[in-house]
This record gives C-alpha cells, structure tokens and sequence, in this order.
C-alpha cells in the first residue's frame, strides 16, 4: 500500500559531491513537494512542481535542484552538497483537486554529508 | 509572508493529564492541517480544519480552528504513552503549498 517512495532511507556523502534524491508516487498526483527538516525549524518547502516538466522555487530553493521528467517521479539534486544539507528531507504529492486529504508524505530520506 | 508558529516546542506529561498545543499564524488562510510524527517515520495526516468554528476529534485528540484569532488548537485528554510524538500544524499559502509550524515534541511519561 506504498503511495509515495522515497528511494533511500539513509544516505552519507561527501562534500562536493552531486547527489540525486528520487521520490516516486503511484497516485497519479500532479503536485509534488520537496521538503527538509531540520530541529526546530519546522519543514521547509525547497521546489514544487505542479505538472511534468514544470518546476517553481520554495523558500530555500539555493544549492538544490529539482526535475520532473514522468509525472510520478520527481527528482531533487544536490549539485555539490556541503555540510550544512545534512537534513531529513521529505517528498510529498497532492491531486490538483485540493481535497480534504492533503499531501501524502513518503517516508524521508535522511542525508548525511561529511 | 506567512508564517506559523506552535508553542509550546516541547511538552513533557504525565499520563492521565491534559494539554493543549496552540498554532499561531499571521495571515489568513481557509484550510489548516495536523500532522503526527513518529520518531524515524513520515507525516501522517491527523485533521484537516476548513472553516472558523470548525472542530474535529478522533480518539483523545480533538482540534479546534478560531481563524479570526487565527489561531488552532490541538487539546489532548487523558493522555496515554502511544500519543507520544512530534505534532506540526499547517497553513495553505497560495496554490497547494503548505507552510509548517516547528513541530511540537511530545513525552508522555507513564
């Protein structure tokens, strides 16, 4: 009954290193979400993408980068990670019906630079 | 710019009591969701509150939603360990993009 996966629970990488984050859904949303997390602050919106091949900035959208090629796979890369994206960072997709339900989340993929 | 704020951020109690988590924000908005979070695990969707006035319960959680104050609450009666968890409130901004509260560590301590 998985709706929305993300492909890595954990992942460590070095710095400077370009690192790709996958986040796939099987509902057939059209809105999709990249979030992090961080202690205190909440969760943090990155880049959204209401359509395929259509992407928009979040409010922390610098050294990220986002692609949607299918509609239900969207992409964030890390085009050269430091230390300070060492986060736990979370996928969501929503229906372009905004309906009670909301934005289904996947399980978080926590990334660890060094 | 929209912002949303909970208090208390952490929140220690005893089995049995009662509390309440409050959800602050500065702009307004017609739609306002909870979120549970398990240490470890995704968001899961708790209430979503859609006009003033509007309340919903489900077990020992009951939300309530005043958007004149706009201002939620998330009350818990007779806590119980299994509610143990961080709780985040969330305000719709625009077009479908939610805008969190920092989230609400909750221990319940037997």
């Amino acid at each position: 009954d998985v709706k929305v996966t993300q492909s890595s629970r954990y992942l460590v990488k070095r710095t400077g290193e370009k690192v790709f984050l996958e986040c796939v859904q099987d509902m057939d949303h059209e809105n999709m979400f990249w979030y992090r997390q961080d202690p205190g602050l909440g969760l943090r919106l990155i880049y959204f993408s209401y359509d395929v091949k259509m992407k928009e900035k979040g409010d922390i959208p610098e050294g990220y980068s986002v692609s949607r090629e299918k509609k239900e796979r969207f992409s964030l890369i890390l085009e050269s990670a430091s230390t300070n994206q060492t986060s736990m960072y979370l996928c969501a997709s929503s229906p372009s019906s905004w309906g009670e339900d909301g934005y289904t989340f996947g399980s978080g993929t926590r990334l660890t630079v060094v | 710019e929209l912002k949303v704020e909970q208090n208390p951020l952490f929140l220690s109690m005893q089995e049995g009591k009662n509390y309440t988590i409050y959800c602050n924000y500065s702009t307004t908005s017609d739609r306002l969701y909870w979120y549970r979070q398990d240490p470890g695990k995704s968001l899961e969707s708790l209430f979503v509150l859609l006009s003033n006035g509007a309340v919903k319960q489900e077990g020992r959680l009951m939300a309530s939603l005043d958007t004149k104050a706009r201002l939620s609450t998330l009350h818990i009666t007779a806590a119980v360990h299994d509610l143990s968890a961080t709780y985040f409130c969330a305000v719709i901004r625009g077009a479908q993009k939610l805008v969190f509260g920092q989230g609400t560590r909750l221990t319940i301590n037997p």
